[in-house]
């Protein structure tokens, strides 16, 4: 029973070219999170929605947007990756009431060539 | 000062041993306070909530010490399946849902 959905789990792309990731959940959260995850490093938060409220991390680079046209999916677009965006991106939900408990997804692992 | 501090480790520890790990926040004010447990490869995983009075699950046991800002992991006779990364997560002050997570605490249990 898949709760958080990442879709894909692999992606690869081309050096400046858009690419777009996307998370889904069942679990009707109002919260939804993207992190970005490199190898031995602790997930980094790019940004965070309460229902349609979104929240940009001061340190997220304009390369990276985020969409969320419903409760359910979220999405998120990066422009014109380059190679240090290679990392693996996780998407997170949580209740956002009175707990910050996170339920994560897989995770999409992206490349950049 | 980092917002969330973990040393890193690795912990190498036997099947049975009592490891603990403790991590530090910078900000005494922080609100929630959790463990995650990440599997090489794969998503964090809620391992336990952190509380004032703390609290205990099984062979694992949480504690928050807002005097010296930190909180505590104890995990008693540790499995081979223990193995992997402990994460300790705060939600901060003023942040809304934003959360900060230490970079993790690596755990090897040998058999």
């Amino acid at each position: 029973d898949a709760m958080v959905i990442q879709n894909p789990r692999y992606q690869v792309t081309q050096f400046g070219k858009p690419v777009t990731l996307s998370c889904s959940q069942t679990l009707n959260h109002n919260v939804m999170y993207w992190y970005q995850q490199k190898s031995s490093q602790a997930p980094k938060l790019l940004f965070h929605y309460y229902d349609k409220d979104f929240n940009n991390e001061a340190d997220t680079p304009d390369n990276f947007q985020s969409r969320r046209p419903n409760t359910s999916f979220c999405f998120l677009d990066i422009r014109s990756p380059g190679l240090g965006d290679a990392a693996m991106y996780l998407c997170a939900t949580s209740p956002g009431q009175l707990t910050y408990e996170q339920y994560f997804g897989p995770g999409t692992r992206l490349t950049v060539t | 000062r980092k917002e969330v501090e973990q040393d890193p480790g690795p912990f190498n520890v036997p099947e049975g041993a009592t490891v603990a790990f403790n991590c530090t926040y910078s900000n005494s004010a922080s609100q929630s306070f959790f463990w995650y447990r990440q599997d090489c490869r794969k998503e964090p995983k809620l391992l336990m909530s952190v509380y004032s009075s703390g609290n205990e699950d099984g062979r694992f046991t949480a504690q928050l010490n807002r005097a010296s800002q930190y909180i505590s992991l104890l995990i008693r006779d540790s499995k081979l399946s223990d193995s992997a990364t402990y994460l300790c997560v705060v939600n901060p002050p003023n942040g809304g849902f934003k959360t900060i997570f230490g970079a993790g605490t690596r755990l090897f249990v040998k058999a």
